[in-house]
């Protein structure tokens, strides 16, 4: 079964600073996709950032990337230029390739925006 | 993107009592449904996965005639809990995929239903 490790349970970063979130996952699997979801308070899950495994290039959305490490299984997400509004909770997850396949959550990491 | 809507967004409800929480695709069909429950401050938990026209698939662990889930047409699942109890408390979400466009992997999620039981 597929893991997915996040070790930071929080991280806090100064306003307008970058911030990295670290991510690890466990598969045998070649063909899958992994996810950053934020989830606010209101508690609904937002997709930030998605990267197709066999993709070599990291996936970048805006103020959002990824360093995505395929042998190192390794996917981190760095925020850049930090503002109020991306404090909230983490989930990085993966999800096999193919349809009715579930996702599978890290344990989340809470960040905290100081201004 | 697609539309996943959950209701009702709050319950409270008695102990041993029933309760149903529907999940909806607004703007998409929706053959498998996902249901997760999350405690405060900590990760979403698969509960089931939902399949249109047949039985759900229960994560181990998971009663599944405690938590009874309906997935009657395309667009619409079920989460009843039954004879629900204090230790149900929770929050519940539900995820669908839409098939139409790109193959992206995405899930889109439901805005959670907050269950309090007394």
């Amino acid at each position: 079964a597929q893991t997915v490790t996040q070790s930071q349970p929080e991280m806090s970063v100064q306003e307008a600073e970058t911030v990295t979130l670290s991510c690890t996952y466990d598969t045998s699997e070649s063909d899958y996709y992994l996810f950053w979801y934020k989830q606010p308070p209101s508690r609904q899950m937002i997709l930030v950032i998605r990267q197709e495994a066999y993709k070599q290039q990291n996936a970048t959305e805006n103020r959002f990337s990824v360093n995505f490490q395929k042998a190192a299984k390794s996917f981190s997400l760095k925020i850049s230029d930090s503002q109020l509004g991306d404090a909230a909770m983490y989930f990085c997850a993966y999800r096999s390739a193919g349809y009715g396949n579930k996702l599978v959550f890290g344990a989340g990491t809470i960040l905290r925006v100081k201004s | 993107g697609a539309v996943v809507s959950q209701h009702p967004s709050r319950v409270i409800c008695k102990s041993g009592t029933s309760v149903k929480i529907e999940c909806r695709s607004l703007d998409f069909q929706a053959t498998t449904m996902f249901w997760y429950r999350q405690f405060p401050k900590q990760s979403l938990m698969l509960m089931a996965t939902s399949n249109e026209g047949s039985k759900a698939t229960y994560e181990q662990g998971v009663e599944k005639d405690k938590f009874l889930i309906n997935h009657a047409s395309l667009t619409l699942s079920t989460l009843t809990v039954t004879s629900a109890h204090p230790e149900d408390s929770s929050f519940y979400i539900c995820s669908a995929r839409d098939l139409r466009g790109a193959n992206t992997g995405e899930l889109f999620f439901g805005e959670g239903s907050r269950l309090t039981v007394l």
